[in-house]
């Protein structure tokens, strides 16, 4: 199975902040990656596909990098509604494979 | 506008057997394959069964494998996945997914509860 490992686990950062979540994959991808934003009670939103393709409706400010083992997440200024849970998705293989999350909390 | 809503959840004891099902509406049923995935309480994301547009093919993740059967009712535009030999670690929101062109994943139910508890 694919491993994929997000760095970091949770962040705290102000309104305004340049943010960068980091998922590696344990065998290359190529870019079969997708991320997702998750707030509590709520199923995931889709903001990026195929590691750089901002998924319709999607704020500009995030964007989306990487082929093979290693992939970004940048919100290049942090909102407060930008609260929640960021998974990134291998859709390479089966089983098809997420992340542990990256927590981000607005200071 | 494409909808999906499971229902089915519920609170079933270990051993016992629940189907849930994912209506989808708003989009062509029979041309997208979908998956199931599952979150437990304070958890992450888990991947748990996909079948294809036409329901030939089929996966599951090992922790459901040879207990839990996904399927599809195209006429009733309805997806489900029937567990089988439920265990306290099945215990999660469950969620249904449509997959576009093998590559994103749009739409997403709102999820419903199974809690297998004695």
């Amino acid at each position: 199975d694919i491993q994929l490992t997000q760095s970091p686990s949770f962040l705290s950062a102000s309104v305004g902040d340049r943010v960068t979540i980091t998922c590696r994959a344990s065998q290359g991808i190529s870019t079969y990656l997708a991320w997702y934003q998750q707030k509590p009670g709520k199923a995931p939103k889709l903001l990026i596909y195929a590691a750089s393709t901002l998924q319709s409706g999607v704020p500009s400010r995030f964007s989306g990098s990487g082929s093979g083992t290693e992939f970004t997440l940048t919100i290049s200024s942090l909102q407060p509604e930008d609260f929640g849970t960021y998974y990134c998705q291998q859709l390479n293989n089966f089983p098809r494979t997420f992340g542990q999350g990256t927590k981000v909390d607005i200071k | 506008q494409v909808q999906l809503v499971e229902s089915g959840g519920g609170v079933v004891q270990p051993g016992r057997s629940l189907r849930l099902s994912c209506v989808a509406s708003g989009f062509t049923f029979s041309s997208y394959a979908m998956h199931w995935v599952r979150q437990a309480p304070g958890k992450g994301l888990e991947w748990v069964a996909f079948i294809s547009y036409d329901g030939s093919n089929k996966y599951y993740a090992g922790s459901v494998k040879g207990r839990f059967t996904i399927s599809r009712d195209d006429s009733e535009n309805t997806l489900y996945l029937q567990m089988n030999s439920l265990r306290t670690d099945d215990t999660s929101v469950y969620y249904c997914a449509k997959e576009i062109n093998s590559i994103s994943w749009p739409n997403w139910g709102q999820g419903t509860l199974v809690t297998v508890s004695s």
